[in-house]
């Protein structure tokens, strides 16, 4: 079947616009979870759904950056008034345990001018 | 919460040799260590990962070794090829389940 699904792959943007990016994560896949990724650094934890436990939002950066998970499925990465240092590219991944293999997107790479 | 630290943070190898990446992790309850490469311009892919329940684990030409008592683990790869050139990431899980990557090692082999 399909794996993780990411949208925009490319998104160019002015500083204090604000940017929606979109995760299909796998079919019956209950966890999701979104890192960030700085131009040849490491994967930065932002946010992690379970279920329909309530999210670890531990990782998010400031109250610009929000995300949502509808239907236990689709999730939504939403960042306000973009600043150059989010420039990044935004992996989302799912998995179908608690604990075991995450299958990543390929990314949103996020270019704030 | 949990921290994992990696080193060497670069690595580069002639093509036939092995190459070892190390990781500690400071959470006593983590219990599962996997390791993921990633290629340029794609997401990471897990390629091996052992449960605390283990020692050592093999798949062809790549193994990993933990160690609980010590709070690290290995990635060690034989027979370096050039296809192996990638950033390797190991990871550990916290208490809340969720999955932490080390800072990564960016892996050259020369052919």
């Amino acid at each position: 079947g399909a794996g993780v699904s990411q949208s925009p792959s490319n998104k160019v943007t002015e500083k204090g616009k604000d940017v929606e990016l979109r995760c299909d994560p796998i079919s019956g896949h209950t966890a999701l979870y979104w890192y960030r990724q700085s131009l040849g650094q490491g994967l930065e934890f932002l946010i992690y759904f379970q279920g329909n436990s309530a999210p670890d939002k531990s990782g998010l950066p400031s109250d610009r950056f929000s995300a949502e998970r509808t239907g236990g499925s689709v999730s939504t990465l939403t960042i306000q008034r973009t600043q150059q240092e989010d420039s990044a590219v935004y992996l989302c991944a799912s998995s179908s345990q608690g604990v075991g293999e995450l299958f990543f997107g390929e990314g949103s790479r996020l270019t704030v001018l | 919460g949990e921290n994992v630290e990696q080193h060497p943070s670069t690595l580069s190898v002639q093509e036939g040799d092995s190459a070892v990446i190390k990781c500690t992790y400071s959470d006593s309850a983590s219990n599962y260590f996997p390791w993921y490469k990633q290629e340029l311009g794609k997401g990471p892919q897990l390629i091996i990962d052992i449960r605390s329940n283990v020692g050592e684990k093999k798949d062809q030409r790549i193994a990993v070794t933990l160690n609980k008592t010590a709070k690290h683990f290995s990635l060690h790869i034989t027979e370096t090829q050039p296809e192996d050139s990638a950033v390797y990431f190991c990871a550990g899980y916290n208490q809340g389940g969720k999955l932490i990557f080390g800072q990564g090692t960016e892996l050259s082999v020369k052919p």
